[in-house]
């Protein structure tokens, strides 16, 4: 099984700041998705970034974009000009690329942005 | 843009009383998914479903659950007899993905799990 970790339960961070958000990954594939999903006080899951493994290349959404370091096992979200709305708890994910298509979570980081 | 829906947002139970939630997947989605989320502790996978059969389950998915899609539209996850253990925020997703892997020979973002809103079950 697929484990992955959140080390930081909270961060604050002041409206049109930068925060980076850290999420590590244990597996023994090779080709896999990770994903980051938010979920805002209505506890709506919204996707905000996809990446597949075998691109090097870093996803980007607007806002939004991911450090991924295939060989650390590392897949960190940043969140740059942060808004009032990005106030959310963040979810990293990782879903295997063959044999099945769930998704295992992290616990989850806390994000507020102050005014 | 299309999107999951789940009815009801809210349901209170009474132990040992069933439960049906029920889900809308995205149109042309073909994995249906079910994940609970128990307040205060990660999302958890319940179970998948694909060309009308469970795909695969967690072992959360016992026998007081199932899921079922009775017709072209709906995809519902009944709970027989609720347990206090029960109550939690109940996800229904959906993705395009295919066994195959792709979509008319196209990498395409299918595997990306789409969530619908959440049906927050209240046992009591």
């Amino acid at each position: 099984a697929q484990t992955v970790t959140q080390s930081q339960p909270e961060m604050s961070v002041q409206e049109a700041e930068t925060v980076t958000l850290s999420c590590t990954y244990d597996t023994s594939e090779n080709n896999y998705y990770l994903f980051w999903y938010k979920q805002p006080p209505s506890r709506q899951m919204i996707l905000v970034i996809r990446q597949e493994a075998y691109k090097q290349q870093n996803a980007t959404e607007n806002r939004f974009s991911v450090n991924f370091q295939k060989a650390a096992k590392s897949f960190s979200l940043k969140i740059s000009d942060s808004q009032l709305g990005d106030t959310a708890m963040y979810f990293c994910a990782f879903m295997k690329h063959i044999g099945d298509y769930k998704l295992s979570f992290g616990a989850g980081t806390t994000v507020t942005v102050r005014a | 843009e299309p999107e999951v829906t789940q009815t009801p947002s809210h349901q209170v139970t009474q132990m040992g009383q069933e439960v049906i939630l029920r889900c809308v997947p995205i149109s042309n989605h073909l994995y249906f998914y079910w994940y609970r989320q128990i307040l205060g502790q990660k999302v958890e996978f319940l179970v998948s479903f694909y060309n009308n059969e469970i795909s695969e389950k967690s072992e959360i998915f016992d026998d007081q659950f199932s899921v079922e899609r009775p017709d072209g539209s709906n995809f519902t996850l009944k709970i027989r007899s609720t347990k206090l253990e029960d109550s939690a925020m109940y996800f229904c997703a959906s993705s395009e993905w295919t066994r195959q892997g792709r979509v008319q020979g196209r990498e395409s973002s299918g595997n990306t799990i789409y969530f619908g809103e959440g049906s927050w079950l209240t046992v009591v």
